[in-house]
């Protein structure tokens, strides 16, 4: 089976970093997607990672260790607009797509 | 571009009727796919297509029919509804492989009494 764990819930204020950490379980591993979906609204694609290391982006970083089933998003100078839930997901195979439960991220002023 | 457009946006039925939900784009994506999403279950795949005429199965297909006979349009396909099945569908589509960037289509959101 498969299996991806992520907070339920992160909260911070503007200006602060946050991390949402993502572990995952797999019969198989191509890469690691994040994803932002405000409420309403549709996932937005942010960053893959397939090798390990760091991707930036911006305000915001993808980092992946594949020999710990490990990674991160991080998204720095928080601003409101950034309250969302964010997903991690596994590509599986060459085909497949499966996503974490969500995180949602509450920015307060 | 219209990007992914999805049809309707809302949709109530009761148990045991059918419908298609409809999902296009015009930006002649290979991949596209379909995913449920549940309170605190995430997106779940349902079904995939990695061009016209190959579809395949995702994480929970059951009750769900798909079929890819052009680029553009991927429908899906409840063929008995029940309750079980309320929730919101999201169509997906990407240029090449699932790993390029997954353009979501706005979602349908369906109640099935």
């Amino acid at each position: 089976g498969q299996s991806l764990e992520q907070p339920s819930e992160v909260t911070a204020v503007e200006g602060a970093i946050v991390q949402i950490n993502c572990t995952y379980q797999t019969s198989g591993f191509y890469g690691l997607s994040w994803y932002q979906q405000h409420d309403g609204g549709a996932p937005t694609f942010l960053s893959y990672n397939a090798l390990d290391g760091l991707e930036e982006t911006g305000r915001f970083s993808s980092f992946l260790s594949r020999s710990d089933s490990y990674g991160y998003l991080l998204l720095q100078e928080l601003q409101m607009k950034d309250s969302a839930s964010y997903f991690c997901a596994v590509r599986i195979n060459t085909d497949k797509l499966i996503f974490g439960t969500g995180t949602r991220l509450q920015v307060f002023p | 571009n219209a990007g992914v457009t999805q049809t309707p946006k809302f949709q109530v039925l009761k148990t045991g009727q059918s419908m298609t939900l409809q999902c296009a784009q015009d930006m002649n994506h290979e991949y596209m796919s379909w995913y449920r999403q549940d309170p605190g279950m995430g997106l779940r795949l349902i079904h995939y297509s990695v061009g016209a005429g190959i579809t395949d199965q995702g994480e929970v297909p059951n009750g769900y029919n798909v079929s890819r006979s052009t680029t553009e349009d991927f429908p899906l396909r409840l063929l008995s509804a029940a309750p079980s099945q309320t929730s919101v569908y999201f169509c997906a589509s990407s240029y090449g492989e699932v790993t390029d960037t997954q353009y979501f289509g706005p979602g349908t959101r369906l109640t099935v009494l």
